[in-house]
């Protein structure tokens, strides 16, 4: 699976969007882009993925540059309760025995009050 | 909605000691991830599950064993435990191997002494 580099951290004022940034230079065609957050030693949550278009759930919007090289996490009113490090994934869509999520470092987003 | 459960949520045992670790995934998922994640670092993954099978595997010890049942639960036996295993043990499902999300579990704490 590709590597990606995220900051390793942030801090954005509650109210306000938090755009995270992911860099996946070496991503495949066939490699889709996930993000997750760990709030303090609770369970990894999943919060959306995508393969090349921009994609939005009820928790966030992923946007995918058109060279698929980087892309962005949008949370868009940011609240104390999304303090958490997040993580940018890169994984093979489907099978062929690589399916096990490779966590990086990710980026510690604080939400200030 | 009915997440992934795991037993026991906490768990104390000394060094040279065997544990084992359960996972439910979530109804209709067949399939199953575990990951371990020790003090300050990221998840790391260990080994994963299809229909029984095993579908792919990371970084787990050799002293590390783990099986699907016919149920789809899981289990990860932990053999001549050293204190270097203390960590966050998360368990995770998917409706298919490498395919769409994972949903992680509240994992389970393991503290060898």
């Amino acid at each position: 699976d590709a590597k990606t580099t995220q900051p390793p951290s942030m801090d954005c004022a509650e109210g306000r969007a938090a755009n995270l940034p992911c860099n996946h230079s070496t991503i495949s065609g066939n490699e889709y882009v996930y993000w997750y957050r760990q709030i303090h030693s609770q369970g990894p949550q999943y919060i959306i993925h995508g393969l090349k278009n921009n994609e939005t759930n009820e928790m966030a919007s992923l946007i995918i540059t058109e060279d698929r090289k980087s892309s962005t996490l949008i949370l868009p009113h940011a609240t104390l309760r999304d303090t958490a490090v997040y993580y940018c994934i890169v994984r093979v869509a489907a099978g062929g025995g690589a399916d096990g999520l490779t966590f990086g470092k990710g980026t510690h987003l604080i939400i200030q009050p | 909605a009915a997440g992934v459960i795991q037993s026991p949520r906490h768990l104390i045992k000394e060094k040279r000691e065997t544990a084992t670790l359960k996972c439910y995934p979530i109804p209709r998922h067949d399939t199953v991830y575990w990951y371990q994640q020790g003090p300050g670092q990221d998840p790391q993954f260990l080994i994963s599950f299809y229909e029984k099978m095993q579908s792919d595997k990371g970084s787990i010890p050799d002293r590390f064993s783990a099986q699907q049942f016919s149920d789809y639960h899981s289990e990860l036996n932990m053999s001549s435990l050293e204190l270097g295993d203390s960590a966050l043990y998360f368990c995770a499902s998917s409706s298919k191997p490498g395919q769409g999300p994972a949903f992680f579990g509240q994992g389970t704490r393991l503290t060898v002494v």
